[in-house]
């Protein structure tokens, strides 16, 4: 079973349109977060969540709006989108349990604006 | 703001042999986490090791071992016997309460 998936794995569209990239985590965690990695490989984090309720926003364009409707998915909307928001989009899960602390990360969603 | 140094943006390394990654991070709290991430060319990521900030003792997984200084806020890592599938890029990664930074990463090879 796949703990983080994100759909869809790969994104093209046109610059100016509007698109949803999809994120769910079966593992109980409280805490979720969206990550940017750009052409250089910098993982650049823009939101988390904890509960349903967002505790972090890194000074994201509006036009990035994160969404969680339950505490088992964060999805991510983005509204007329530009070149520059072709990257690759990470949706990661965080635990503190007795197993130890971690982030599970899903495996990617890669964006391409053209 | 907490921020993760990795100084290193690619190293090189012969097949059986040892290699140590370095990174260094700035906080002011004095209870925090701190992670080694391998990202290979499939582009998932991998935990690799974990410290929490805590507890004296290095942390160890096999092959792969820390040597964290919390005075002097650093936490490399060290890959002994290297192998072909060691070959990713690593990043260093360090939680504060809910906020998990990222370094820029190290690019390593693992040469024949």
């Amino acid at each position: 079973d796949t703990a983080v998936s994100q759909t869809p794995k790969y994104l093209v569209t046109q610059m100016g349109n509007d698109k949803s990239i999809k994120c769910e985590q079966n593992l109980g965690h409280d805490t979720m977060y969206w990550y940017k990695q750009d052409s250089k490989k910098f993982l650049k984090i823009m939101f988390s969540y904890n509960n349903k309720e967002l505790i972090i926003n890194e000074t994201v364009p509006n036009r990035f709006s994160p969404k969680s409707p339950d505490k088992a998915h964060l999805n991510l909307h983005i509204n007329s989108l530009e070149l520059g928001d072709s990257a690759v989009y990470f949706c990661a899960s965080l635990t503190s349990g007795t197993g130890g602390t971690e982030a599970f990360f899903g495996q990617g969603t890669r964006l391409t604006v053209v | 703001a907490q921020t993760v140094t990795q100084s290193q943006p690619e190293m090189s390394v012969q097949e059986a042999e040892t290699v140590t990654l370095s990174c260094t991070y700035d906080t002011s709290e004095s209870n925090y986490y701190l992670f080694w991430y391998k990202q290979p060319p499939s582009r998932q990521m991998i935990l690799v090791i974990r410290q929490e900030a805590y507890k004296q003792q290095n942390a160890t997984e096999n092959r792969f071992s820390v040597n964290f200084q919390k005075a002097a806020k650093s936490f490399s890592l060290k890959i002994s016997d290297s192998q072909l599938g060691d070959t990713a890029m690593y990043f260093c990664a360090f939680l504060d309460g809910n906020k998990l930074v990222f370094g820029a990463g190290t690019i390593l090879r693992v040469k024949s």
